[in-house]
């Protein structure tokens, strides 16, 4: 009963690294999207993909990347991490064709850049 | 484009007292409608949806009617609890994506 499953729940990244959060989804959904949570702000869209191969930009693209080489999962990297990039991110998935269906959400991986 | 509007917060109530949020929206075609509810240190989680006009959805003592004429998706509560805290986000979908509102912190005190 796995659902969406992204790592690390944490982490803490000097300015300039880079790093990819996971994440995974267990239910065979095409449509697969990254969104960061800031106070205030709700929920903005980074990236998305609408099935294996295909990715594109959201609301709030720069600064990161994302491939889609499966089905089951969708990373999302910071090529150069900065303090601007301090969130929660989420990772959700659903099914493409059948719009009247839910979106499944990840526990969420709070950032935090110094 | 696909917008939706959301009473914001924060709301803080007392235990048993009645929770409205308001909820409008606007979209093209037929969307559907959702409440996600968001507990402290977790993820979002689908509360309630409603799929067509008129559609009443229900969930946990929590109601929300898709009025089309208003384009209103407006969330209640008859009765709050102390586990009821939360943040609560209005959302749309009318073709792939998700449309989410800007949320509303909910704290219900003892």
């Amino acid at each position: 009963n796995a659902g969406v499953t992204q790592t690390p729940k944490f982490q803490v990244l000097k300015t300039g690294q880079s790093m990819t959060l996971q994440c995974a989804q267990d239910m065979n959904h095409e449509y697969m999207s990254w969104y960061r949570q800031d106070p205030g702000m709700g929920l903005r869209l980074i990236h998305y993909s609408v099935g294996a191969g295909i990715t594109d930009q959201g609301e709030v693209p720069n600064g990161y990347n994302v491939s889609r080489s499966t089905t089951e999962d969708f990373p999302l990297r910071l090529l150069s991490a900065a303090p601007s990039q301090t969130s929660v991110y989420f990772c959700a998935s659903s099914s493409f064709l059948r719009t009247n269906t839910e979106a499944f959400f990840g526990q969420g991986t709070r950032l935090t850049v110094v | 484009g696909n917008s939706v509007t959301q009473m914001e917060g924060p709301v803080t109530l007392s235990e048993e007292a009645f929770l409205t949020i308001n909820c409008t929206y606007t979209a093209t075609g037929y969307p559907s409608l959702f409440w996600y509810v968001q507990y402290p240190g977790e993820g979002l989680q689908l509360l309630l949806k409603a799929t067509k006009a008129d559609d009443k959805g229900s969930n946990k003592g929590f109601e929300a009617t898709y009025r089309k004429e208003t384009t209103s998706f407006h969330l209640e509560k008859g009765s709050v609890q102390v586990s009821d805290s939360a943040v609560y986000f209005c959302a749309l979908r009318a073709d792939y994506k998700l449309s989410f509102g800007a949320g509303t912190t909910v704290t219900v005190r003892a």
